[in-house]
């Protein structure tokens, strides 16, 4: 019955490579989504969907690529990984814009 | 432009000790204030909020109160336990425009039996 899921919980690779991390509410919610926290654990979102609409493009790097195939996936595609996108990306869903969001249990990226 | 700034940890306090991480924001607009907490290995969780000025949010013990005047969100808990170790952030988010949660750098908490 888990609300936000995310896989891998982990993913190890190499530089160079392209990887994606998958989505997935279970809750009904209209908006999705992605965040990243780095090292220290700053936190910062990267993108919004609202009804498989994009909403929030923050300036993150052309290599990311969201996808929503439905309102309850919402999918972090990245191209040409680099050592500063190891991070844990965090995904998370909300009723509406204005909801409260409720967070999956993120996906640890070490790129070697 | 918007941002949240919270006290630096690591925090390190007894059980039953009284608990403030300080958390003042900037905003051009009226934002609603969140704290939300990350337990290890886990994703954040929505601990409380406030919508206006004055307003207190509460739960688990957990309180803050909206200080327009200081621009503040501090939060307190009079008795913490060592279930409460975590890692804490303050947020904000804009009521106008794109609506996005404005997050601070994370207070890291722990409690010593």
């Amino acid at each position: 019955d888990t609300a936000v899921s995310q896989t891998p919980k982990y993913l190890v690779t190499q530089m160079g490579n392209d990887k994606s991390i998958k989505c997935e509410q279970n809750l009904g919610h209209d908006t999705m989504y992605w965040y990243k926290q780095d090292s220290k654990k700053f936190l910062k979102i990267m993108f919004s969907y609202n009804n498989k609409e994009l909403i929030i493009n923050e300036t993150v790097p052309n290599r990311f690529s969201p996808k929503s195939p439905d309102k309850a996936h919402l999918n972090l595609h990245i191209n040409s990984l680099e050592l500063g996108d190891s991070a844990v990306y965090f995904c998370a869903s909300s009723l509406g814009l204005t909801d409260t969001q409720y967070f999956g249990p993120g996906t640890r990226l070490t790129v070697l | 432009g918007n941002s949240v700034t919270q006290m630096e940890g690591p925090v390190t306090l007894s059980e039953e000790a009284f608990l403030t991480i300080n958390c003042t924001y900037t905003a051009t607009g009226y934002p609603s204030l969140f704290w939300y907490v990350q337990y290890p290995g886990e994703g954040l969780q929505l601990l409380l909020k406030a919508t206006k000025a004055d307003d207190k949010g509460s739960n688990k013990g957990f309180e803050a109160t909206y200080r327009k005047e200081t621009t503040s969100f501090h939060l307190e808990k009079g008795s913490v336990q060592v279930s409460d170790s975590a890692v804490y952030f303050c947020a904000l988010r804009l009521i106008q425009g794109a609506q996005k949660l404005v997050f601070g750098q994370g207070t890291r908490l722990t409690i010593n039996p």
